[in-house]
């Protein structure tokens, strides 16, 4: 079974609002991930948050880690509509092994 | 500039008739992966190199095979393919395993069709 799962599936706003995206895991991780994927493309390394970090910024990125709730939020802040696509949270449990939840898919109108 | 490299972005085969996709890197990563990903689901860890020690995944079917010449290229044969082999095969690396703070790189994917 996946370890990450994303909520909301699908998620369509107007421009210049923010975005919310949360990912529930199941096991303990040492950390969580945050990656992009543009429509035909590859996943693009956004942000990581360890286990012992509450909460971590990247530009109009805001990430926050609840290890108790076993739970993570990305919120785009002003968002463009350069930012529609999916959006994958992935844990990583030790050994070599990233597991990707399905995906938020974000579209942004102008 | 390109450091995960996928050829071709697109390929279309026939059913059972063998095909091979191809990954390189320009940056030297110890560690090469393929995944799976079909339409509007999460990525599939198939495999993955450690150098060139191989790891295949637990419940990756017999049909799919890999090879790791050097460091920088990665193949992915797939023997006989089947429709439910239609998918996206992202290619990915990173420079280490086993330290947590190891985010992946991806090549942009092959899409494969199968008619």
């Amino acid at each position: 079974s996946q370890q990450g799962e994303e909520d909301p599936q699908a998620l369509s706003i107007q421009e210049g609002e923010n975005a919310t995206m949360n990912c529930s895991y199941k096991t303990s991780i040492n950390n969580l991930q945050w990656y992009r994927q543009n429509s035909g493309r590859g996943l693009v390394h956004l942000i990581l948050i360890r286990s012992n970090e509450r909460e971590k910024h990247s530009g109009r990125l805001r990430v926050t880690l609840d290890t108790s709730k076993k739970s993570s939020s990305l919120l785009i802040t002003a968002s463009r509509a350069a930012d529609t696509a999916s959006y994958f949270c992935a844990t990583y449990t030790g050994g070599f092994k990233t597991i990707f939840g399905a995906g938020t898919r974000l579209f942004v109108k102008a | 500039d390109a450091m995960v490299i996928q050829n071709p972005r697109y390929q279309v085969t026939q059913f059972g008739k063998p095909v091979t996709l191809s990954c390189s890197q320009t940056l030297n990563h110890n560690v090469m992966y393929w995944y799976q990903q079909k339409s509007s689901q999460a990525p599939k860890l198939l495999f993955h190199y450690y150098d060139k020690d191989f790891n295949n995944e637990a419940d990756t079917p017999d049909n799919f095979q890999s090879r790791r010449p050097n460091t920088s290229f990665c193949f992915l044969d797939i023997r006989s393919p089947g429709l439910g082999d239609a998918a996206m095969y992202l290619c990915a690396t990173s420079r280490d395993r086993g330290i947590s703070n190891q985010p992946q790189h991806f090549g942009d994917g092959t899409r494969l069709s199968i008619l």
